[in-house]
């Protein structure tokens, strides 16, 4: 069974505006999610991190936000850029459970 | 400083034959943690090292795969009788004690043929 879903395999922005990357969890024991960014043939790369006592963490042009009771969180990116374009992947742990669980990831691609 | 180093990039075998895939981790990281992504799937977890022991060695999918660490820091994952359905990227992390945040190596791309 899949404990963390992005059910969006692909997104496509244009240049400036707004992309929303979207992410599901069913474990109630996650409490710490992760989002990580991976370009071909590189290794995932940790873009931004949020604890469930927190509701938004933002960091430059990239915001996540948790949605506790809805198990839900988003990845806000402003203004895109294409240099954003890549395979974003959420990620959660939860408790003592120092492992991650991962997404399947969405592609983003930015127009420019 | 350095990141996380993973050999061979790249690696094609026969059906059958034994790989070691190779990770070192970023220096003075504790923990290390070894993970596959198969085609179209999420990254999938094997092995956690804590120091030079593995207190779970949960997500290993048979006993054909295993794994060492030693001296706190250098990791092996070896293959036995490789299968077509262990053709994947192996990706290594670690971590310091304190972060939650996992850094990743490059990868290899392993492909039996």
């Amino acid at each position: 069974d899949q404990q963390v879903k992005q059910n969006s395999p692909s997104l496509s922005v244009q240049e400036g505006r707004i992309s929303i990357l979207n992410c599901d969890y069913t474990n109630s024991m996650f409490d710490y999610f992760l989002w990580y960014k991976k370009y071909p043939a590189e290794g995932p790369t940790f873009l931004i991190s949020i604890s469930s006592i927190k509701d938004k963490n933002e960091d430059g042009r990239f915001t996540v936000f948790l949605n506790k009771s809805a198990k839900h969180l988003s990845l806000h990116i402003v203004p895109s850029q294409p240099g954003d374009s890549a395979v974003y992947f959420c990620a959660a742990s939860g408790g003592s459970n120092y492992k991650l669980t991962f997404g399947k990831g969405t592609l983003l691609t930015v127009n420019p | 400083g350095a990141g996380v180093s993973q050999s061979p990039s790249n690696k094609v075998t026969e059906k059958g034959k034994d790989v070691e895939l190779r990770c070192d981790p970023i220096s003075g990281h504790t923990a290390l943690y070894w993970y596959r992504q198969s085609l179209g799937q999420g990254l999938e977890f094997l092995i956690y090292f804590q120091g030079n022991s593995a207190p779970d060695k949960s997500g290993l999918p048979s006993d054909r795969f295993s794994a060492e660490r030693t001296g706190g820091s250098v990791s092996t994952l070896t293959i036995q009788r490789t299968q077509q359905e262990d053709s994947a990227v192996y990706l290594c992390a670690s971590s310091s004690y304190l972060e939650d945040e996992q850094y990743f190596g490059p990868g290899t791309r392993l492909t039996v043929t």
